[in-house]
C-alpha cells in the first residue's frame, strides 16, 4: 500500500533554515509528480510546491517562491523541501502528497504531516 | 488568501442533505480546470473524496456527489451520517497564479 512518511519538522528561529523529507513506498516513486501542502494551526490547506516525476519541472506558491526549494531523489524514493529564511507565518503542518498521475492535478495520497514551528 | 471561496460551515441532522459550494473565477474553475474535493477528519490528513468534478474514488460512498457549473462547484452529502462530521476542501488549478489552489474549507457539523 502507498505510504508517505514525512520527517524533519521542529522548532526553528525566524530567518533560519530547515529541510523536510518524505520517504515514499508502495508505488513507483519515479513515475509520479509530488506536492507539498501545508496547514497552519486551525487554518485551511495551502498548496506550497509541486515537482514533476523526473524533477525537471518545479512550481511554487507566491508565498514561498524564492525561499523554498522542492527536490527529489528517485534513487532514494525521497521528496524534499528546503525551507530558507523562515518566517512566523510558515508555521504549519507540512504534508507530502502524491499526484494521481502526471496528466491530472488531483492528489490521491497524503502523508501524515510534520509540524514546523517558526518562533524565537 | 485562497482564490476559491467556500462557506465556513454547514450542518444537518442525520439523514439530511447538505450542500457545500466552492466559488472561483475565470482563471480557475471558470477556465475549465477540474475541481476536486477532500475530506479532513479531525486530527488526520486530508483524503480524496471527489476527483474530476464528479467522480468518486473506490471506497467513497455514493452519498457523496460533486458537480461543476460556470465558475462554481458543489459537493453534496445525502443521508448525512455522524462520521461525515469533518472539514471539506475543494481544489483546482489557477492559470493566473500558475499554481494549485485550495478552497477556504467548510466545516460540516452533524446535529
Amino acid at each position: 500500500q502507498v505510504q508517505l512518511v514525512e520527517s524533519g519538522g521542529g522548532v526553528v528561529q525566524p530567518g533560519r533554515s530547515l529541510r523536510l523529507s518524505c520517504v515514499a513506498s508502495g508505488f513507483i516513486f519515479s513515475s509520479y509528480g509530488m506536492h507539498w501542502v501545508r496547514q497552519a494551526p486551525g487554518k485551511g490547506l495551502e498548496w506550497v510546491a509541486v515537482i514533476s516525476y523526473d524533477g525537471s519541472n518545479k512550481y511554487y506558491a507566491d508565498s514561498v517562491k524564492g525561499r523554498f526549494t522542492i527536490s527529489r531523489d528517485n534513487s532514494k524514493n525521497t521528496l524534499y523541501l528546503q525551507m530558507d529564511t523562515l518566517r512566523a507565518e510558515d508555521t504549519a503542518v507540512y504534508y507530502c502528497a502524491k499526484k494521481y498521475s502526471n496528466y491530472v492535478d488531483w492528489i490521491d495520497y497524503w502523508g501524515q504531516g510534520t509540524l514546523v514551528t517558526v518562533s524565537s | 488568501q485562497s482564490v476559491l471561496t467556500q462557506s465556513p460551515s454547514a450542518s444537518g441532522a442525520p439523514g439530511q442533505r447538505v450542500t457545500i459550494s466552492c466559488t472561483g473565477s475565470s482563471s480557475n474553475i471558470g477556465a475549465g480546470y477540474d475541481v476536486h474535493w477532500y475530506q479532513q477528519l479531525p486530527g488526520t490528513a486530508p483524503k480524496l473524496l471527489i476527483y474530476g468534478n464528479s467522480n468518486r474514488p473506490s471506497g467513497v460512498p455514493d452519498r457523496f456527489s460533486g458537480s461543476k457549473s460556470g465558475t462554481s462547484a458543489s459537493l453534496a452529502i445525502t443521508g448525512l451520517q455522524a462520521e461525515d462530521e469533518a472539514d471539506y476542501y475543494c481544489q483546482s488549478y489557477d492559470s493566473s497564479l500558475s499554481g494549485y489552489v485550495f478552497g477556504t474549507g467548510t466545516k460540516v457539523t452533524v446535529l
